[in-house]
């Protein structure tokens, strides 16, 4: 059965650091892994997504992510973060049938 | 186009009372699917339809029913909502592309409370 953690419930982190949000998964056949983004209220939208090839995607809004499958790992990065980008980040992967799996998020607060 | 649509935004039921969570999209895509989304648990899905007339169970699908008649719509029904059922429900839709890829749309979202 497949499974995604994200280890860290909440992060802060100061406006221009960087930021890494952690991200493991288990999952019988290769994985499809995506990083969403929901602002309060909101519903949620696509960061990037990793079906196949280089193993470093880049996303919106400056985010890139890394697939590690010795470690069974996708984390998230950005080299500064912004003030609009406290949010949820939920990682997740892709199932059978177009579905996803995803983890219990990981809420961003961006301290000026 | 405008994506994938849920009515209402915002329900209150009281528990024993039925009804239905609309879900359209105009994008032409075969899979649709429904999520719940509470506190600390991420998104779980409830059922999902991999076209017209096809539809399964996912991971929490109890108290819950779909039907999927078109292409464009898939509505959620509770048959007798339950404070259990109090959360956000999600509709989104997706359409499979090349080399196994695929990208879901989600919906604004329904908050739905029971009492």
């Amino acid at each position: 059965a497949q499974s995604v953690t994200q280890p860290d419930i909440h992060i802060t982190v100061s406006e221009g650091a960087s930021l890494e949000l952690r991200c493991n998964y288990s999952y019988g056949a290769t994985p499809y892994l995506f990083w969403y983004v929901q602002s309060p209220g909101q519903g949620l939208q696509l960061l990037l997504k990793y079906f196949s090839g280089d193993t470093l995607v880049q996303g919106i809004k400056g985010f890139e992510a890394e697939f590690k499958r010795s470690q069974s790992s996708f984390n998230l990065r950005k080299p500064s973060v912004h003030w609009s980008d406290a949010a949820e980040y939920f990682c997740a992967v892709g199932t059978g049938a177009n579905n996803l799996f995803f983890g219990t998020g990981t809420r961003l607060t961006v301290i000026p | 186009n405008a994506g994938v649509t849920q009515t209402p935004k915002f329900q209150v039921l009281k528990t024993g009372q039925s009804m239905t969570l609309q879900c359209a999209q105009d994008m032409n895509h075969e899979y649709m699917s429904w999520y719940r989304q509470d506190p600390g648990m991420g998104l779980r899905l409830i059922h999902y339809s991999v076209g017209a007339g096809i539809t399964d169970q996912g991971e929490v699908p109890n108290g819950y029913n779909v039907s999927r008649s078109t292409t464009e719509d898939f509505p959620l029904r509770l048959l007798s909502a339950a404070p259990s059922q109090t959360s956000v429900y999600f509709c989104a839709s997706s359409y499979p592309g090349p080399f196994g890829s695929y990208e879901q749309y989600f919906g604004p979202g329904t908050r739905l409370t029971v009492t």
